[in-house]
């Protein structure tokens, strides 16, 4: 079955060092997207790539990194300049408008990052 | 750039009564509209979405959602809530043009009373 599939579940880390959320998409999806959820504050994007080898910045990308060298994958690295890291992490993917059923965006089922 | 508003956090109704999210958004032309709904610790499952023609759109259990542009609103409604239907439930706008990047509400928490 197509999809996305986020990993870890959970995980779990240290003040001061940095971790990678994995994100692999198999529905030959050219968008992919990452997002944060905090409790009332909906999903706030981190970053988002249109295409490989290109991405771009969200509204919150200081402390975050990724990569997009493949078109399926598309990596998350928390990086220790994040000040507040714990949360809820979603990624994404999506046909860019113009396709037959494109727009809606496909979600993992996400990655809880706690910071000790 | 465009905005989403949902203006309730939290909606409490009773097993087997009607139910109306509300969703009001912001952007200059016809925008790709979205509800999504989120269970506790996953990733969110899209009930319904609207591009163009009928502004009623019917989506999965039983969710439909009306677009009305004089109001820049698409609320979210069902007849008949069942308890499985506690969740959170997020609006989304998506836009036309330049790169696409969607946009969601803050969600409205729903509780199921039995």
């Amino acid at each position: 079955d197509g999809g996305i599939t986020q990993s870890p579940k959970y995980l779990f880390r240290k003040e001061g060092q940095n971790v990678t959320l994995s994100c692999e998409q198999n529905l030959n999806h050219d968008a992919m997207y990452w997002y944060r959820q905090d409790p009332g504050q909906g999903l706030r994007l981190i970053y988002y790539s249109q295409i490989v080898n290109d991405f771009q910045k969200g509204d919150i990308a200081e402390g975050y990194s990724v990569s997009r060298e493949k078109k399926e994958s598309f990596p998350l690295t928390v990086t220790s300049a994040q000040k507040n890291p714990t949360a809820f992490y979603l990624c994404a993917s999506s046909r860019p408008p113009g396709h037959v059923n494109t727009g809606e965006l496909f979600f993992g089922e996400g990655s809880r990052l706690t910071v000790l | 750039a465009q905005s989403v508003t949902q203006p309730d956090i939290h909606i409490t109704v009773s097993e087997g009564a009607s139910l109306e999210l509300r969703c009001n958004y912001s952007y200059g032309a016809t925008p790709y509209l979205f509800w999504y709904v989120q269970s506790p610790g996953q990733g969110l499952q899209l009930l319904l979405k609207y591009f163009s023609g009928d502004t009623l759109v019917q989506g999965i259990k039983g969710f439909e959602a009306e677009f009305k542009r004089s109001q820049s609103s698409f609320n979210l409604r069902k007849p008949s809530v069942h308890w499985s239907d506690a969740a959170e439930y997020f609006c989304a706008v998506g836009t036309s043009g330049g790169s696409y990047i969607p946009t969601f509400g803050r969600g409205t928490s729903l509780i199921v009373h039995p």
